[in-house]
């Protein structure tokens, strides 16, 4: 059973740099294809596709926003990290991170709301 | 504004088939990639209900139909039922923004 859970603070104020850990347990980063994504979803609005990175270290960034992001893994921790720097209200969202063993994300994690605001 | 264009919202009663659509263009969808569905219901997290255009997770029901065609995709949802309100947002791959994309999403409604 895959499981993902996302955790990180739930205030940001303007400016600073939003830092995500996604934790999961059920595969394993290192086989060959499997993928680990972040996805986040402002309220009421639709999902919007961030980052992705893959079991060879491949990295792929949404490009509108691919200047403040920043995607990496520990696959001895099963954890992939998600960094964003100078968060704004507008990024006000709930963040999910999804397992991708092909071009779909078949798992999701629970989401976390990160809220931006001084 | 999405790259996937899904209509806002879609409704029917109960027992009636209702279909989505999912727009796309050369660069996507068009080019051959394929479709994926989520479901999200109010308050949780999107669950994968149909994968490769066509495919359905086990455990989902087969009240639930993918197809694609050219630059568009759909879902159908035979046999409507109160429990399938819920968002439902298209995905695929783009090549000329080399990544993922979702569609702006669909509320469906059971009246």
């Amino acid at each position: 059973q895959i499981t993902l859970k996302e955790s990180g603070p739930t205030l940001v104020k303007p400016t600073q740099t939003l830092t995500l850990t996604c934790t999961f347990s059920g595969f394993s980063l290192s086989a060959s294809g499997v993928g680990v994504g972040w996805i986040r979803q402002p309220p009421g609005q639709a999902l919007e596709w961030l980052a992705l990175i893959y079991w060879d270290d491949d990295k792929r960034y949404s490009p509108s926003l691919k200047s403040r992001l920043t995607i990496t893994k520990d696959t001895s921790k099963n954890q992939v990290v998600l960094t964003m720097t100078n968060m704004d209200p507008v990024d006000t969202a709930t963040y999910y991170c999804a397992h991708r063993p092909s071009s779909s994300f078949d798992s999701w994690g629970q989401g976390t709301l990160v809220t931006v605001s001084s | 504004q999405s790259v996937l264009t899904q209509p806002p919202s879609v409704s029917g009663a109960p027992g009636q088939r209702v279909t989505i659509s999912c727009t796309g263009s050369s660069s996507n969808i068009g080019a051959g990639y394929d479709v994926h569905w989520y479901q999200q219901l109010p308050g949780t997290a999107p669950k994968l209900l149909i994968y490769g255009n066509n495919y359905r997770p086990s455990g989902v029901p087969d009240r639930f139909s993918g197809s694609k065609s050219g630059t568009s995709a759909s879902l159908a949802i035979s046999g409507l039922q109160a429990e399938d309100e819920a968002d439902y947002y298209c995905q695929a791959y783009d090549n000329s923004l080399n990544g993922v994309i979702f569609g702006g999403g669909t509320k469906v409604t059971v009246l």
